[in-house]
């Protein structure tokens, strides 16, 4: 079946970073655009990033723009997502979600989940 | 940047009783929207795609509707299963997410 586990998640200091890791399974992975999006403690959901299936083209929400950096890679059927500079306001449950095939579309399935905190 | 306006926010709806909630985009989303339902630490489930096309194996008591700016989702005969928070979420341009309507029981 179609999944997608999340790892790499903790606790981290501001202005640290952190490498976030996707594996897929059970779908053709380079078919897919991935994203990452986020949900702070008690908040509503926020996407993060997205990546084509090719990995050619890539776009990122205003709030991450300039630390995040969003990858792919088809030899492992990952998605990762590099996290720089990172802030307090970052702190969140990261998912990792596919999108559609060759095109932006609804988010299914999406993974369990990483917690990511950024404190000092 | 699309905003999606939910309303509202909250709703309490007795069991076996209709449920309606709505999303509204600040520019047209044509019939790019989707529906998410979400449980207490667990990741969102897709519902509605497409504003009103059913995911696999979603009940046919949810029904998406709408076009351009105003959508709705609509629960026919709510269950026990079915509290929870609902977001509502664009793919006309990037993606947007509403903030959420939480429907719990009355």
């Amino acid at each position: 079946q179609v999944q997608l586990v999340e790892s790499g998640g903790g606790l981290v200091k501001p202005g640290g970073s952190l490498r976030l890791s996707c594996a897929a399974s059970g779908f053709t992975f380079s078919d897919y655009y991935m994203s990452w999006i986020r949900q702070a403690p008690g908040k509503g959901l926020e996407w993060v990033s997205y990546i084509s299936s090719s990995g050619h083209s890539k776009q990122y929400a205003d709030s991450v723009k300039g630390r995040f950096t969003i990858s792919r890679d088809s030899a492992t059927n990952s998605v990762y997502l590099l996290m720089n500079s990172v802030r307090a306001e970052d702190t969140a449950v990261y998912y990792c979600a596919r999108g559609g095939e060759s095109e932006l579309r609804w988010f299914d399935p999406w993974g369990q989940g990483i917690l990511v905190t950024v404190s000092s | 940047e699309i905003v999606m306006t939910q309303s509202p926010a909250t709703l309490s709806v007795s069991l076996g009783e209709r449920a309606t909630l709505s999303c509204r985009a600040s520019q047209s989303v044509s019939s790019k929207l989707a529906w998410y339902q979400q449980k207490p630490g667990q990741a969102p489930r897709l519902l509605v795609y497409d504003a009103s096309t059913r995911a696999t194996g979603v009940p046919a008591r949810f029904s998406g509707s709408g076009s351009g700016t105003e959508f709705t989702l609509t629960i026919s005969s709510l269950q026990s299963e079915d509290f929870a928070v609902y977001y509502c979420q664009q793919y006309n341009y990037w993606y947007t997410f509403g903030q959420g309507t939480k429907l719990g029981i009355k």
